[in-house]
């Protein structure tokens, strides 16, 4: 059974830094692309960063860009976020999410299993 | 980058038919993916490549997508079909993944 667990958000003041971790289970976490999604309180989804399953190729919202880093350790099955420089406007639930294939860049690739979320709260 | 538009909102009655878009410039070209989202709860696939159903999705769910507009048909809607719905596409040339807006289905 495919499982994906999130932890480390929590409440950060502008400007500082969290790292996310996503825990996954009934699958090898470097066979699959492997996604964070957002979602600000009471919006929709935004997609954040991707990382691809075998070439650690990365694809960054511009949101994202020179601030947060998407990695993983396969020896711990586990994809991370690191979050720095963090903004009001980054207070979201995060999501990590499962793809379908090894790279997002493919019309073919979607999102089958993703995670129950941490919350992060930017705020002074 | 490439932009996809959802109403925000779609009311139905029980029993009838309600219909979500996800437009887009050409947005046939592409393969369209669509997530459902209870409160509280993480999204879920409902359709892939355009209108193929995961296994545990009703057949009352359905899609299509041509032109400028994917469409998420759901057939005979129940009250537990009351959720948000997310389109999502890729833009190759971004290389952005893109998501709707959302649109809020209302069971009336």
């Amino acid at each position: 059974e495919v499982q994906l667990l999130e932890s480390g958000g929590g409440f950060v003041q502008p400007g500082g830094s969290l790292r996310l971790s996503c825990v996954a289970s009934g699958f090898t976490l470097s066979d699959y692309a492997m996604t964070w999604v957002r979602q600000a309180p009471g919006k929709g989804l935004e997609w954040v960063s991707s990382l691809s399953g075998r070439h650690d190729k990365s694809w960054n919202a511009d949101s994202a860009k020179g601030r947060f880093t998407i990695s993983r350790d396969n020896s711990k099955n586990t994809l991370y976020l690191q979050m720095n420089s963090l903004r009001v406007e980054d207070t979201a639930v995060y999501y990590c999410a499962k793809g379908t294939e090894d790279t997002v860049a493919t019309t073919l690739h979607y999102f089958d299993f993703w995670g129950q979320g941490t919350l992060v709260t930017v705020s002074s | 980058s490439y932009v996809v538009t959802q109403p925000p909102s779609v009311s139905v009655a029980p029993g009838k038919t309600a219909r979500v878009t996800c437009g887009g410039n050409n947005i046939g070209s592409k393969s369209v993916h669509w997530y459902r989202q209870k409160p509280g709860q993480a999204p879920v696939v409902v359709m892939f490549y355009d209108y193929d159903r995961p296994s545990g999705i009703p057949e009352r769910f359905s899609g299509s997508n041509s032109g400028n507009t994917a469409t998420l048909t759901i057939s005979r809607v129940e009250a537990g079909d009351e959720a948000d719905y997310y389109c999502h596409v890729w833009d190759r040339i971004s290389d952005h993944v893109v998501f709707g807006g959302g649109t809020k289905l209302t069971v009336l």
